[in-house]
């Protein structure tokens, strides 16, 4: 039933390790995003991803890479995690970013800890 | 580069109607939306408004739009418990604009 939903939605990791955080969507939705909210809870965009064209927020490290198989998955890799990368990040996918009306659903959140 | 701002804390009583105040600096700003976060959750799309309209109204949400001061209001009848939660404020630069730039959340306490 779940429109949007990420994998895991806990993640404790030690500084310097890889991990990866998977994103699924069933609502035939053209367009994924990655969010990370930080501790003060302020959102912020980190991909657009739509028929293959990525759009990346500039102040996004490249540590950070999404990666999607399919029209449907948008997943997150993260290289070299460091202490500053802990927060919960959203996925979102909306039909078509282009369209005046596009709408953005957001998946649960992933919890992020790095020790 | 835009800018979402928002009251951090409202508290009110249960059974009285909340009013969430955003204020917005982007003026090519098409859509206007409003996402409630429980705790431990995900973001929830309560509503949204398009920057041509004034007002919109959905069950106990009734949604303002004052565009020449860039003003938004989410105001909530009958507050509930259940309606605790984060109330964040999001707007999307025109069409084409894949970004939605959020305020930092505003926090709604209902008081039994």
């Amino acid at each position: 039933d779940t429109a949007v939903s990420q994998t895991p939605k806990y993640l404790v990791t030690q500084m310097g390790n890889d991990k990866s955080i998977k994103c699924e969507q069933n609502l035939g939705h053209d367009t994924m995003y990655w969010y990370k909210q930080d501790s003060k809870k302020f959102l912020k965009i980190m991909f657009s991803y739509n028929n293959k064209e990525l759009i990346i927020n500039e102040t996004v490290p490249n540590r950070f890479s999404p990666k999607s198989p399919d029209k449907a998955h948008l997943n997150l890799h993260i290289n070299s995690l460091e202490l500053g990368d802990s927060a919960v990040y959203f996925c979102a996918s909306s039909q078509d970013r282009r369209a005046g009306s596009d709408t953005q659903y957001f998946g649960p959140g992933t919890r992020l800890t790095v020790l | 580069g835009e800018d979402v701002e928002q009251s951090l804390f409202l508290s009110v009583r249960e059974g009285d109607s909340s009013v969430i105040n955003c204020t917005y600096t982007d003026s090519s700003s098409t859509y206007l939306y409003w996402y409630k976060q429980e705790p431990g959750a995900g973001l929830q799309l309560l509503t949204y408004i398009f920057s041509n309209m004034d007002m919109k109204q959905d069950q106990r949400l009734t949604v303002l739009l004052n565009k020449k001061d860039k003003h938004l209001s989410l105001r909530i009848a009958d507050t509930q418990t259940g309606d605790s939660a984060i109330y964040f404020c999001a707007e999307r630069s025109g069409a084409g604009s894949y970004q939605l730039t959020f305020g930092k959340g505003t926090k709604l306490s209902v008081i039994p």
